[in-house]
This record gives C-alpha cells, structure tokens and sequence, in this order.
C-alpha cells in the first residue's frame, strides 16, 4: 500500500497569514493527489484535485502543486472559515489511502 | 446540488451484521462511481470501499475485504454498505462519497454528513 505522510501534524497561524502543508508519498503518485478540509463535527470537502486542480466554487487561495512524491497545498490570505483539518489522499492505486491530516488553528 | 443522505447506522455487537443506505439525489447517480469513507472517533480519514457507475470495478480496503461490501441500485439512487463480522475497529462515522470526474481520477467531490456505527458488546 501506498503511504501518505503530512507536514507538519498541526500548525497556529493568523488570519491573513499564508499557509502551507506538505504532503508525501511513499511511490510515485504522478498527479494523483487531492486536498480535502474537515472542520470539526462535519464532512470533509474537496478543495484540489489532481495536484493542482481548484475543485468549483472553492476560492482561489487554496492552491496546490506537485507531482511524483511531494506536494503542497497553500493557502493565501488565511481566512477565518480555513481553521480546519487538511487531508490529502492519493488515488493512483488502491487503497486510496489518505495522510493523517494537518489541523489548521488560530 | 449534489445531496447524499447515509442511514442505516446503530449499535451492534461484534460479530454482528448491519446495513448502511446512501440516498443520492441532485445529480444523475448512474453516471458516477461512488465511495464509502470512515473515520474511526478522533481519527483521521480511512477509504473503504468505491463502485463503479455501472458495477464492473468494485475495490475494497484490505482491513474489510471479506466482510463489507459495496453495492448499488442505480434505478433507486441508493449506495450500500452491507457489512458482516463486525470487530471493535469497524466502529465510525461512515461517509457516503460521490467520486469525482473522469472516474480514474478516484477524488470525491461531494459527501454526506454521515452514519454512525458503533461496535461494541
């Protein structure tokens, strides 16, 4: 199975502040990457698919790049709706596994 | 707008057996793979199981290969979960989740709010 890992595990920031998560897998993944958000009590949500792909109706400062085994998502201009876990998955083989999540807070 | 509404969830004993229900609504069902996602309490994500729009790929998670499968009724809209031999560690909220297009991409695009099952004697 492919392993995802995330950096860092949490992190405190500000509104305002850029933002940026690392995501990495144990194999190449090419481009077969995907963000999610899960605030607390709810269902995650699609934010980037395929790498860097902005899921519809999601604002343009979530941002993601990368390819093989690195990725990042960032998050410009953090606003106060972004305090939330952030997952990435792969999908390139199954199991689509997913990373252990980032939790975003203030 | 893409609406999935899980049921189906409860208590049961290990070993026992329960069924969980996804209702789609809002967008065309038969045209989209779908997926079953869980999240144990206080952690992270785990995939579980995807179909295919027409059946012909089913995976599963090896940890529920055996013992929860997935299933369709496209003429219903209805996603299931049929799950056999339930342990401790099957005990979450389990997300209904729509895949996202085109198919092999295998991303989820939109998501109910979730069932819970709970394991336990």
């Amino acid at each position: 199975d492919i392993q995802m890992t995330q950096s860092p595990s949490s992190l405190s920031a500000s509104v305002g502040d850029r933002v940026t998560i690392t995501c990495r897998a144990s194999q190449s993944i090419s481009f077969y990457l995907h963000w999610y958000h899960q605030k607390l009590g709810k269902a995650p949500n699609l934010l980037i698919y395929a790498a860097s792909s902005l899921q519809s109706g999601v604002p343009s400062r979530f941002s993601g790049r990368g390819s093989g085994t690195d990725f990042t998502l960032t998050i410009s201009n953090l606003q106060p709706e972004d305090f939330a876990t952030y997952y990435c998955q792969q999908s390139y083989t199954s199991p689509f596994t997913f990373g252990p999540g980032t939790k975003v807070e203030i | 707008e893409v609406q999935l509404v899980e049921s189906g969830g409860g208590l049961v004993q290990p070993g026992g057996s329960l069924r969980l229900s996804c209702a789609a609504s809002g967008f065309t069902f038969s045209s989209y793979g779908m997926n079953w996602v869980r999240q144990a309490p206080g952690k992270g994500l785990e995939w579980v199981s995807y179909i295919s729009n027409g059946r012909s790929t089913i995976l599963h998670a090896d940890s529920v290969k055996g013992r929860l499968t997935i299933s369709r009724d496209n003429a219903k809209n209805l996603l299931y979960l049929q799950m056999n031999s339930l342990r401790d560690e099957d005990t979450a909220v389990y997300y209904c989740a729509r895949g996202g297009v085109p198919s092999d991409y295998h991303y989820m695009d939109g998501w109910g709010k979730g069932t819970t099952v709970t394991v336990s004697s």
